[in-house]
Parts: structure tokens; sequence; C-alpha cells
């Protein structure tokens, strides 16, 4: 257990919708970071929050979007939903920067049908 | 773009045979990391090398990194069932940027 939790564990939506992702990070880390992991792709990089501020950007579609609130959780939004969008949605969390050992959550799969 | 290069994609063998997995890049990075990801989980970091040259050991696993921190390799020592798994390697670019690698499978049968 890397005391990352993600909600919910799986998620099966309709082309056109919007679904939001939760992350909570280990206690004490500052930095949530969100992945997308498809079997074309692979493992890609979405976005970076340092309490509560963006910090860093990767390949982040606009119809994604996220956030971290004060408490340090972070939600990932996605809209517009197409099929491509299936894959399985990871949430990282991290002392502070980007080389700090990063500690992933179980994942939601997402299923765009 | 970045792109790091994982090699063999796909890697099946027996129990108690040595693999070694690479990583390669045409970019320098700041540092490499490699994870190992199992079915239904995240990725769990194993090791992160930082300087050019740099030999880590964990266990069977030794890990390092090229001369030039654009390239590093996996190996492994008399392979267990237990190291089945997706192997992972990410590059730190820039400070900001975290590439993961194209991912190696490995199945090590009993």
């Amino acid at each position: 257990d890397s005391g990352v939790t993600q909600t919910p564990k799986h998620l099966i939506t309709a082309t056109g919708q919007r679904v939001t992702l939760r992350c909570s990070p280990r206690s004490g880390d500052l930095s949530v970071y969100w992945y997308q992991q498809s079997l074309d792709q692979g493992l890609q990089f979405l976005i970076q929050y340092y309490n509560g501020e963006e910090r860093a950007k990767g390949n982040i579609l606009e119809r994604f979007s996220a956030q971290q609130f004060p408490d340090l959780h972070s939600e990932l939004n996605l809209s517009s939903l197409e099929l491509g969008d299936s894959a399985l949605y990871f949430c990282a969390s991290s002392v502070a920067v980007l080389g700090d050992t990063q500690y992933f959550g179980p994942g939601t799969r997402l299923t765009v049908l | 773009t970045q792109l790091l290069e994982q090699s063999p994609q796909f890697l099946s063998i027996q129990e108690g045979e040595n693999l070694t997995v690479y990583c390669n890049s045409s970019s320098v990075f700041s540092s490499l990391q490699w994870y190992r990801q199992e079915p239904g989980e995240g990725p769990v970091l194993l090791v992160t090398v930082v300087t050019g040259g740099e030999v880590k050991k964990l266990k069977r696993l030794t890990f390092q990194f090229g001369d030039a921190r654009k390239d590093s390799s996996l190996h492994i020592t008399a392979a267990q069932p237990g190291d089945t798994g997706l192997y992972l390697c990410a590059g730190v670019w820039n400070t900001d940027k975290l590439i993961f690698g194209t991912g190696t499978r490995l199945q090590v049968f009993p």
C-alpha cells in the first residue's frame, strides 16, 4: 500500500460525458501528479500540482483539467469524453519536487463506450 | 520531443536465467528512475540514478546510468517468477518533466 488513494476504481461512461477522478496523496506529500496509461501510448505524464499550484504540464488535452485543493487532495476532470480516453489514470504523490520519489496510487480504470 | 525507448519490448525467460533491459534516449536527463508495475497496480520505484556512470545494486538487480546520462540498463541475475512485471524507466528532464519509457514486459516461468 503506497498510501495514495484513488476513487473510483472503475468508471464506465459514454462518449461526450464528463467525469471526475479523485486522488488523496500520502500524508505529508505536497506534490500530486496525474498520469494516463494506455496500451498504445504507455504511461504519459499529464500534470503536476504542488501545494495547490500548477507546477508542471505534460501531454494534457485541453478537455482535461485538474486542481489541487487546500487539503492537498486533487481532482482530474475529463470532459467531452472520446473512445480514445479509455485508459488507466494514475495519481502519484511526492514530498516536493519532480525528482523526488513518487508513490503511485492503484489507479482508476476509465472505459468510454 | 523527448523519447525513452526500451528494449526488448517483451521478454519471456525461464527461472534462473539472466537478462538485461535497455533504456535509450537522445536527450540528457538530470536523473533516471526505474519502476516495476504489476497487473492492477501502480508503478513502484526501484531505484534512482543521478550521476553519469553510476551503478546501483538492489539484491539481484543491477542498474547503470550511462556516462552521458542518455541511457540506462537494468540487469537481473538469476531471474525468479516474482520478478515478473512491467519494467519502466523514467527520465527527469529539465527538472520539470518526467518522461516514461515504452516499457519492457517480463515474464519469468518456473
